[in-house]
Parts: C-alpha cells; sequence; structure tokens
C-alpha cells in the first residue's frame, strides 16, 4: 500500500530535550517537505527536500533541521524544542515539484507538545 | 506572492443541506494548481480534487462538486445533500508552478458541522 507514515503520532516532550519525527514513503518520491498546521494558520512549509541531499528552507524553518541521506527518510529535528513548536505536523511526498502533474501525499501527522 | 484565503472559519448545517465552502486565491503565475483537501476529526489529510489553471471546467465528484473561475480566483467547494461524514475541516490549497520552493500555500481553512 502507498503512504507515508510519520512516527510518533504523538509525542510530549520538554523544552531543550532533543526530537527526531522520522518520516517514510514507499512511493519512490522525489520531492518530500514538512508542514506545521496551527489554528487559524492552515499549514506552513517548513522545509523540503528536491531529491538525496537536496534541501531546503521553507517558510518557517527556524528551530528545525531536516536531512535527506536517503530518497525514502525525511526526519525533522528540533534541535532544542520550544513551547512555541507546539503543533501538528506534517509531512508530505510527491512524485514531481508540488503541483506540477502529482499530488502531494501526506503522513497521518505528528502532535506534538513541548512543555 | 501567493495566497489563499478561506474566508468561512465555521459553518454549521443541518444534514441534507447543500453548503458552499469558499476559497479565493492571489498569485502572479499563469500557470498554477488548486487544491481541496479535507481534514476529519481523525486528522489526517485527505486529497479531494486537484485542479491546473488552464481547465476551468466544473467539476462533480457524487455529492462533490468545485466551481473554479478564474475571473474572480475563487475555487469554491460545494457539498450536496450533506451528511454527518462529512464533518472536517477543509482546506483550499495553491501551488505556483514557477515557486522556488515548490510548496503548497493554504488557506486557513473552514470547519464544516453537519447536525443530524
Amino acid at each position: 500500500e502507498a503512504q507515508v507514515t510519520q512516527n510518533p503520532r504523538y509525542l510530549i516532550t520538554v523544552t531543550g530535550k532533543k526530537l527526531t519525527v522520522t518520516c517514510s514513503q514507499n512511493m519512490n518520491h522525489e520531492y518530500m517537505s514538512w508542514y506545521r498546521q496551527d489554528p487559524g494558520l492552515g499549514l506552513r512549509q517548513i522545509y523540503y527536500s528536491m531529491n538525496v541531499e537536496v534541501t531546503d528552507k521553507g517558510d518557517v524553518p527556524e528551530g528545525y533541521k531536516v536531512s535527506r541521506k536517503e530518497k525514502r527518510n525525511f526526519p525533522l529535528i528540533l534541535e532544542s524544542p520550544s513551547p512555541n513548536q507546539t503543533s501538528l505536523y506534517f509531512c508530505a511526498s510527491s512524485s514531481r515539484l508540488a503541483g506540477s502533474t502529482d499530488t502531494q501525499y501526506f503522513g497521518p501527522g505528528t502532535r506534538l507538545t513541548v512543555l | 506572492a501567493q495566497k489563499v484565503t478561506q474566508a468561512q472559519t465555521e459553518i454549521s448545517v443541518v444534514e441534507k443541506e447543500d453548503v458552499t465552502l469558499d476559497c479565493v486565491y492571489e498569485t502572479r503565475d499563469t500557470t498554477y494548481y488548486l487544491f481541496w483537501y479535507k481534514q476529519p476529526p481523525s486528522g489526517e489529510l485527505v486529497f479531494l480534487i486537484r485542479r491546473n489553471s488552464f481547465d476551468e471546467q466544473n467539476e462533480i465528484s457524487g455529492r462533490y462538486s468545485w466551481n473554479f473561475q478564474k475571473s474572480t480566483s475563487s475555487f469554491n467547494f460545494t457539498i450536496t445533500a450533506s451528511q454527518v461524514v462529512d464533518s472536517a475541516v477543509y482546506f483550499c490549497a495553491l501551488s505556483e508552478w514557477g515557486s522556488n520552493n515548490n510548496d503548497m500555500r493554504f488557506g486557513a481553512g473552514t470547519r464544516l458541522t453537519v447536525k443530524p
């Protein structure tokens, strides 16, 4: 089954404790991205990756890091989480550039709470 | 810069009523794509439709229909004979062909509640 998986689905942590949210897709997609969803703001892009070893900042990259060592995986790293990073996070992938000829497929979401 | 506005924050209807969710977008590109996603209470994002800027034909899929009008920069979504299972947050999104970061710009979402 074609899918994007994220782990963990729920996480409660404390300020400053490094964490990683994993994202994996089994569709051989080149393009992957991370979004955060906040009430009244919709989804905003954090980082994206056009292919292996190619990553770039989205609209709200501060406080986040990513890596793309393999095509299928695109982890999101919070080196020193802060309460304003409490949010619902989505990973997405598509076979080409977003919207060009394919649709972005989203993971199930990770609800992160930073105390 | 691209922008998507969903002016309706929340809508509440009674089952079997028709409901239209509005979406207005801004873009300077001539080639772009518009999307609708559904987010049920379980939280996942479910793709509903993609429309490119050169195709202004309206689309119907069962009880769902979409009205794309470039003249008013709108891409409205209508649910006919709404059902309780339609209760969700609905997002409209825009992606520009020429975008450097290839992202999808989402509206703030419209929360639809369908009461029995």
